[in-house]
């Protein structure tokens, strides 16, 4: 049963445009949200996170929105730019010493030029 | 640093041959993540060691599955026999704790990842 759920296995853009990235949760103990990035032949690289006790975190062009009570977290991207285009995973974990991320599926984005 | 590298980048084998994938995590770093990723099931953690010591296993699928960290600069991870649904890229992933409080999730540093094809 996929705890973290990523339900648009794929987004295409305009470059420039904003990118929204999507991610439902259904574990309430999950306090704690990342996401990765994963470029083609290549290993996943953290990119952004967020606590709950935020419902927000930005950085640069990168903003991740949390949504306690609907269990969601977003992704924006603004302005998308064509470096942009990768798999984007969603992962949650509880802070209480927990060492296990648990992963979405992941979404492709395209950002065409 | 070097990053983590994983090696082979890429294995194709036949049903039922052995098969392990080997890992050196970033020095310094006292977890090491092993990760699967399929499109159906995306990323999966198998197991996970800290200090060399195996903390949780139970995201491996099978008996036919195994790992060891004999030092805190190597891991392998073995298939024995190997099985065409087996086929995925695996992760090796690591991270250190830092203050020792116990592992903040966050940063993973991952692997390039070893893409394994069973025929």
């Amino acid at each position: 049963d996929q705890q973290v759920k990523q339900n648009s296995p794929s987004l295409s853009v305009q470059e420039g445009r904003i990118s929204i990235l999507n991610c439902d949760y259904t574990n309430s103990m999950f306090d704690y949200f990342l996401w990765y990035k994963k470029y083609p032949a290549e290993g996943p690289t953290f990119l952004i996170s967020i606590s709950s006790i935020k419902d927000k975190n930005e950085d640069g062009r990168f903003t991740v929105f949390l949504n306690k009570s609907a269990k969601h977290l977003s992704l924006h991207i603004v302005p998308s730019q064509p470096g942009d285009s990768a798999v984007y995973f969603c992962a949650a974990a509880t802070q209480g010493g927990s060492e296990k991320l648990v992963f979405g599926k992941g979404t492709k984005l395209t950002v065409n030029p | 640093d070097a990053g983590v590298i994983q090696s082979p980048r890429h294995e194709v084998t036949e049903m039922g041959q052995e098969v392990t994938l080997r890992c050196k995590p970033i020095s310094g770093h006292d977890y090491l993540f092993w990760y699967r990723q399929t499109m159906m099931r995306g990323l999966e953690l198998l197991i996970y060691f800290n200090n060399n010591v195996p903390i949780d296993d139970s995201g491996m699928p099978e008996d036919r599955f195994s790992a060891k960290m004999p030092n805190a600069s190597f891991s392998t991870l073995k298939i024995q026999p190997s099985e065409p649904r087996d086929s995925a890229v695996y992760f090796c992933a690591s991270v250190t704790a830092g203050t020792g409080l116990g592992l903040i999730p966050g940063e993973l540093f991952f692997g390039e990842g070893s893409r394994l094809t069973v025929l």
